[in-house]
């Protein structure tokens, strides 16, 4: 496509249910990234996938986040039982290879809200 | 460890008026160094990098930036505001193979 996607744009959520985020990457770009932006805390590191595989998980806050990339394309990031900690806005990015002198592509992001 | 700081969390300057946002990096090697500028409801946009070379950068919509090794700085400059300029501001790194560190952001406020 001609920039990365991002579904739903808003999520409204009760605490305690399952949410999943999409992202459409931009075509052919094998490096895909998660980051939660949350008001003033800046940009925090979830996840970064290569391809399919996800080198670094490092960044994901519990083990009720957990993410996936499947044809190397498109990404799901789901939150279980979510709690209201987790409402922020989630954006996913993407570059051409990975390298850490590329520029990113930001979808819009994903404003999530936990009740 | 790696980390970028934009100590001003709020800037306002009025409209035609020349703008500086400061941003100062810790890394151990020669840094890749980034602004992104986020619109309300986006997501960030590049305005410009630093890779090597010449020290001053020239960007997207009249932005500039200058590489300053001695002060670990790369400060963003604009010689005059405009009013579609209101946004966030983001510095980062980018801190090895695939990773950047983000500031954390320096919102623009232009007086009309």
């Amino acid at each position: 496509g001609a920039g990365v996607s991002q579904s739903p744009s808003n999520k409204v959520t009760e605490k305690g249910k399952d949410v999943e985020l999409r992202c459409d990457p931009i075509s052919g770009h094998t490096a895909l990234y998660w980051y939660r932006q949350s008001l003033g805390q800046g940009l925090e590191f979830l996840i970064y996938f290569q391809g399919n595989s996800a080198p670094d998980k490092s960044g994901l806050p519990s083990d009720r986040f957990s993410a996936e990339r499947t044809g190397g394309s498109v990404s799901t990031l789901t939150i279980q039982r979510t709690q209201q900690e987790d409402s922020a806005v989630y954006l996913c990015a993407s570059s051409l290879l990975g390298g850490g002198n590329e520029k990113l592509f930001f979808g819009s992001g994903t404003q999530l809200s936990v009740l | 460890a790696q980390s970028v700081t934009q100590p001003d969390i709020h800037i306002t300057v009025s409209e035609g008026a020349s703008l500086e946002l400061r941003c100062n990096y810790s890394y151990g090697a020669t840094p890749y160094l980034f602004w992104y500028v986020q619109s309300p409801g986006q997501g960030l946009q590049l305005l410009l990098k630093y890779f090597s070379g010449d020290t001053l950068v020239q960007g997207i919509k009249g932005f500039e930036a200058e590489f300053k090794r001695s002060q670990s700085s790369f400060n963003l400059r604009k010689p005059s505001v405009h009013w579609s300029d209101a946004a966030e501001y983001f510095c980062a790194v980018g801190a090895g193979t695939y990773k950047y560190i983000f500031g954390t952001g320096t919102r623009l406020k232009v007086l009309a």
